[in-house]
């Protein structure tokens, strides 16, 4: 069974600060990888994914990259903001003949405060 | 844009009583999911449709939970009885295989349960 990990658990930072966020997972045989934010008590928006065959995706001040042998990666926050407060999961995905099901971590929830 | 809509978004209930949940994927997206989030932890998955069809419930405790999807289109998620233990979030999602490289899910606000 697919098992995600996302290091550290809580991360509080000052503002303008540069973040890595770990994720690693112990089957490489995966579909894709997503990066989610979630806000308190809502639902989850994605953020970055990145295919298997990719090894880095950017979006704004947002960088994720994948190396999938060693089942690991990471999203890079440049330049943190207070309005990036919020829960972030890393999530995979295996396929079979339709869209695959998604394999969760804990996430990693971070504070940034002016 | 389009989105997921769930409903009810707060639900407070006693145990042993019923619930049911209500979900109302994207136009078009065949693939739905539910997943249960209890706090601190990630989503996890509790049963996949295609279409009409469940395609993955290994996770779903069939003895008091039972999901549904007649049309193909909106889903409903019961829970009856509900236990202590069921007080989590409920989320629905919904996707489609893309005609290139992105493929997502797309995720509904949720259903907040507690049972007291």
């Amino acid at each position: 069974k697919q098992e995600v990990t996302q290091i550290p658990a809580a991360l509080s930072v000052p503002e303008g600060e540069n973040l890595v966020l770990n994720c690693s997972f112990t089957d490489s045989a995966i579909y894709n990888l997503q990066w989610f934010r979630q806000d308190p008590g809502k639902g989850l928006t994605s953020l970055l994914l990145i295919q298997s065959s990719q090894r880095e995706q950017t979006s704004g001040r947002l960088n994720a990259s994948l190396d999938k042998s060693s089942g690991r990666s990471t999203l890079y926050i440049a330049a943190s903001q207070p309005g990036d407060s919020a829960t972030y999961l890393c999530a995979v995905s295996d396929r079979g003949s339709t869209l695959g099901r998604l394999y969760f971590g804990r996430g990693t929830q971070l504070t940034v405060w002016p | 844009e389009a989105e997921v809509a769930q409903s009810p978004r707060y639900k407070i209930t006693e145990k042993s009583q019923a619930v049911a949940f209500w979900c109302d994927p994207i136009s078009g997206h065949a693939t739905l999911y539910w997943y249960r989030q209890i706090l601190g932890q990630g989503p996890e998955l509790l049963v996949q449709f295609q279409d009409e069809s469940v395609v993955d419930d290994s996770q779903l405790p069939k003895d008091r939970f039972s999901a549904e999807r007649l049309k193909g289109v909106d889903s409903t998620l019961k829970i009856q009885p509900a236990e202590l233990g069921d007080s989590a979030m409920y989320l629905c999602a919904s996707g489609t295989v893309g005609t290139g490289d992105q493929e997502t899910q797309y995720f509904g606000p949720g259903t907040r349960l507690l049972v007291l």
